[in-house]
């Protein structure tokens, strides 16, 4: 089984439009995040979730919104999608944000703006 | 602040040698440091971690890497290169709000 999974894995997608990736994990863990890999293969984290409640937010673009409906899954919906917006979007989870704990990642969506 | 930086953008080497991935971090206050692979369109997977104790760290796929607190480093080594280790590495270190911090990748290239 998958520990953290994600979809959609590829998504290309027109200007303007709104899309969403969906981000579930089955290790139990209280914190999810979602990283953003820009095409120099550079990664930021946007947000992270401790138990459903916003912990950190990265001076991302209003137009992308974290989703939590319970622990387990953290949604990234995005608005008005710009070309800059291309990139591989990666969602990870691990127990509480101590400095300690691994991050664990899932496989990735690449997303594709033309 | 911390970061880090990895001072080889990409790293050719031929199958069987010794490799040495270079990793040097920036912190004022405690480390924990860790080294991630991204294999060809895939996500990235953990090789190993430092938080304390033995400076030597062991991690999966034979790799290892030293925590040298002197000279900031955290080096990535492997005494043998399989091809299937053709990846990109991350070297990062965790703030304390449980944020990683990456470098900006090294790419290794293993040749037969």
């Amino acid at each position: 089984d998958t520990a953290v999974s994600q979809t959609p894995k590829y998504l290309v997608t027109q200007m303007g439009n709104d899309k969403s990736i969906k981000c579930e994990q089955n290790l139990g863990h209280d914190t999810m995040y979602w990283y953003k890999q820009d095409s120099k293969k550079f990664l930021k984290i946007m947000f992270s979730y401790n138990n459903k409640e916003l912990i950190i937010n990265e001076t991302v673009p209003n137009r992308f919104s974290p989703k939590s409906p319970d622990k387990a899954h953290l949604n990234l919906h995005i608005n008005s999608l710009e070309l800059g917006d291309s990139a591989v979007y990666f969602c990870a989870s691990s127990q509480v944000p101590g400095a300690g704990n691994t991050i664990y990642f899932g496989e990735g969506s690449w997303l594709t703006v033309v | 602040a911390q970061s880090v930086t990895q001072l080889d953008s990409q790293v050719p080497v031929f199958e069987e040698a010794p490799v040495e991935l270079r990793c040097n971090y920036s912190s004022s206050v405690s480390v924990y440091l860790f080294w991630y692979v991204q294999y060809p369109n895939q996500g990235l997977q953990l090789l190993l971690k430092y938080l304390s104790g033995s400076t030597l760290v062991k991690g999966i796929n034979g790799f290892e890497a030293e925590f040298n607190k002197s000279q900031t480093s955290f080096h990535l080594r492997k005494p043998s290169v399989h091809i299937s280790d053709t990846a990109e590495y991350f070297c990062a270190v965790k703030s304390n709000t449980g944020k990683l911090i990456f470098g900006q990748g090294t790419t290794l290239q293993v040749k037969p």
